[in-house]
């Protein structure tokens, strides 16, 4: 299994691009999660899914997109790029559960994206 | 909005030494606690997941939890320098963990050699 994986690995956009982060999990998981981090902070919850066509807005979604369309696939649009969306973002998925708790998560390994 | 606090360091603890990172929660109602390891510029990496007051030990990792204290904390016995890395605890954000974490900034260990 590859497990979380991520492309690309780095990107430097223009202020007012717009670009897709992809991330694609092999582990049937049917919850994924897009977290951003700045440096020095904790990670930030931007949108999540819990199945193929379902998602919802986390903590900071302004600025992003989300889509499900597949149990693997979940794809983050940046529109109009801003100097406030530099950060490092992470994908993760979850098997889930719940009387029995988990939720685990795993995680990609980033994308940098750097906006000037 | 749940918060969950964590010195963030740097913890500074002599090789082979015991490394004690902690973690304070304001939900009294979360039920599952998390802590990941991330090195610096590496993604999170789950170590250890704990939903039951007391302890629970993976290897040389420890975690201990009490509910009534709201706090969760990470005992790394016989510290090596390879356990250098930055250390986050994690909620649930809303109820079970469905809808996603509430991480800490983290805690920065450095096992000195």
């Amino acid at each position: 299994n590859a497990g979380v994986t991520q492309t690309p690995k780095f990107r430097i956009l223009k202020i007012g691009q717009s670009m897709t982060l992809q991330c694609t999990q092999d582990m049937n998981h049917n919850y994924m999660y897009w977290y951003r981090q700045d440096p020095g902070m904790g990670l930030k919850l931007i949108y999540y899914s819990v199945g193929a066509g379902i998602t919802d807005k986390g903590e900071v979604p302004n600025g992003y997109n989300v889509s499900r369309s597949t149990t693997e696939d979940f794809p983050l649009r940046l529109e109009l790029a801003a100097p406030s969306q530099t950060s490092v973002y992470f994908c993760a998925s979850s098997y889930g559960s719940d009387r029995g708790f988990s939720y685990e998560q795993y995680f990609g390994p980033g994308t940098r994206l750097t906006v000037t | 909005q749940k918060e969950v606090e964590q010195n963030s360091g740097p913890l500074s603890v002599p090789e082979g030494a015991i490394a004690s990172l902690n973690c304070t929660y304001s939900d009294r109602v979360s039920q599952s606690f998390f802590w990941y390891r991330q090195y610096s510029g590496k993604s999170p990496e789950l170590i250890m997941s704990i939903y039951s007051n007391g302890d629970k030990e993976d290897g040389r990792f420890t975690a201990q939890l009490n509910k009534a204290s709201q706090y969760v904390s990470l005992l790394i016995r016989d510290s090596q320098p390879s356990d250098s890395a930055t250390y986050l605890c994690a909620v649930p954000r809303r109820g079970g963990g469905a809808d996603g974490l509430t991480f800490g900034k983290g805690t920065h260990l450095i096992i000195q050699p």
